[in-house]
């Protein structure tokens, strides 16, 4: 089946730092969406990406959809403490009524004050 | 508020029993998943829900059921033939536009203990 591959599976950063997350996949996707889980709680969608070649931006945060369709990445600037949790990249193969996603196995992100 | 509500944020049971797991919407959403989370690993689908009264499995179905007797309402039963079923649930949901893609939104979870 199709498979996302986020690595390395943890990152520590320091405050204030930018940091960088990739997602790959063996197949391509048409939609790429970017969550973050807070410890205990459920994903909260950050940012979606409908088009190849396609750059998102949701205040610090900048995704862009890769042109091979095959990849995804994320990015934070000027990081904070409350950045911290674990970061998921999705993707959706089909529109409407099949519109499963395939997640990634996450990042989990820490952010040194 | 519009959103997803999954209760009880945590739930304990003795191994052998049967739990059901509730999770609700008011976005006005067609299609509901469940998912399971182990620690370090991704989202694995159990089931999912287009419409009311249709339902179908996903990856891990196995010792899990569900129904749809309403839009609003998707409920998980973790049967007892569910071999581990230790872990966090988590409940989404998502509008079905045709032609578009359809981003979902997760409810907060169910940690559930099978002791």
């Amino acid at each position: 089946g199709q498979q996302l591959n986020q690595s390395p599976q943890s990152m520590f950063i320091q405050e204030g730092e930018d940091v960088s997350m990739n997602c790959t996949s063996s197949s391509i996707f048409n939609t790429w969406l970017w969550y973050k889980q807070d410890p205990g709680e459920g994903p909260v969608l950050l940012i979606a990406l409908y088009k190849a070649g396609e750059l998102t931006s949701n205040g610090r945060l900048t995704a862009q959809f890769g042109i091979t369709r095959k990849d995804s990445f994320l990015n934070i600037s000027a990081s904070i403490p409350s950045d911290v949790g674990i970061y998921f990249c999705a993707g959706q193969l089909s529109a409407g009524a099949n519109s499963k996603l395939t997640f990634g196995k996450g990042i989990t992100l820490s952010v040194r004050p | 508020d519009g959103g997803i509500t999954q209760s009880p944020k945590y739930l304990f049971r003795k191994e052998g029993q049967n739990v059901t797991l509730s999770c609700e919407q008011n976005l006005n959403h067609d299609a509901m998943y469940w998912y399971r989370q182990d620690p370090g690993q991704g989202l694995r689908l159990i089931y999912y829900s287009q419409i009311v009264n249709d339902f179908q499995k996903g990856d891990i179905a196995e010792g899990y059921s569900v129904s749809r007797e309403k839009k609003e309402s998707f409920p998980l039963t973790v049967t007892s033939a569910q071999k581990n079923p230790t872990a966090f649930y988590l409940c989404a949901s998502s509008p079905l536009r045709a032609g578009g893609f359809n981003e979902q939104f997760f409810g907060p979870g169910t940690r559930l203990t099978v002791l």
